[in-house]
């Protein structure tokens, strides 16, 4: 069975740009969810969209934002990068909503360096 | 709002050794979950252990064990004749689920195990 899929895994942008990260979930899988991972702050809370529905939204600005496909792929955006947003994004796929399951299952992640 | 501490940001034991991992937490709902995640050097979470909040028996599997206390709101995960390889970023977190209905990671603790 195929894990979770983050791309692209690495990308360097510099401030004032927009990128966009894509998440397959394991097939089967309806949740996805997104954390940015930073050495200061840990694991914080993006998003998470079940069935292409946002359940529930982190305490970011609204330059981040995402999506989820019918095929429940996600994709997560950030626009006008700052520097503060260089980061690890992991995204989550499970079964049920995260937080009735718990039991997530993380890709990689795709570590984004803003210059 | 719920709340998540791993006061230690990062512990170094010699091989063969007990460690305990501490996890305190902060909620106002009666009904939640509690998780906790390993991050090895490679980067991918993973899934360790769910425990829900009507349900405080401590749990074994193998050489971890957890110990579940509503009385001090702790969630503390022991590591029993430790070994290189449980070297890794332990993350505890918790889920509300009758009100942000999202799961928060604490910061995590960065365990050494020395050979």
């Amino acid at each position: 069975k195929a894990g979770v899929t983050q791309t692209p895994r690495y990308l360097i942008k510099t401030r004032g740009q927009q990128v966009t990260l894509s998440c397959s979930p394991i097939s089967g899988h309806r949740s996805v969810s997104w954390y940015q991972q930073t050495p200061g702050q840990g694991l914080q809370f993006l998003f998470e969209y079940f069935s292409e529905t946002q359940r529930n939204k982190g305490n970011f600005p609204g330059r981040f934002s995402g999506r989820q496909f019918s095929n429940s792929r996600s994709e997560m955006n950030v626009s006008t990068l700052e520097l503060g947003d260089s980061a690890l994004y992991l995204c989550a796929s499970s079964v049920l909503p995260a937080a009735n399951t718990g039991e997530l299952f993380f890709g990689e992640g795709s570590r984004l360096t803003v210059l | 709002a719920q709340k998540v501490t791993q006061a230690q940001t990062e512990i170094s034991v010699v091989e063969k050794e007990d460690v305990t991992l501490d996890c305190v937490y902060e909620t106002r709902d009666t009904t939640y979950y509690l998780f906790w995640y390993k991050q090895p050097p490679s980067g991918e979470l993973v899934f360790l252990i769910r425990r829900n909040s009507f349900d405080e028996q401590n749990e074994i599997s193998g050489r971890y064990s957890w110990n579940f206390q509503k009385s001090t709101s702790s969630f503390n995960f022991t590591i029993t004749a430790s070994q290189v390889v449980d070297s890794a970023v332990y993350f505890c977190a918790l889920s509300e689920l009758n009100r942000d209905d999202k799961i928060i990671f604490g910061k995590g603790t960065r365990l050494h195990i020395l050979p």
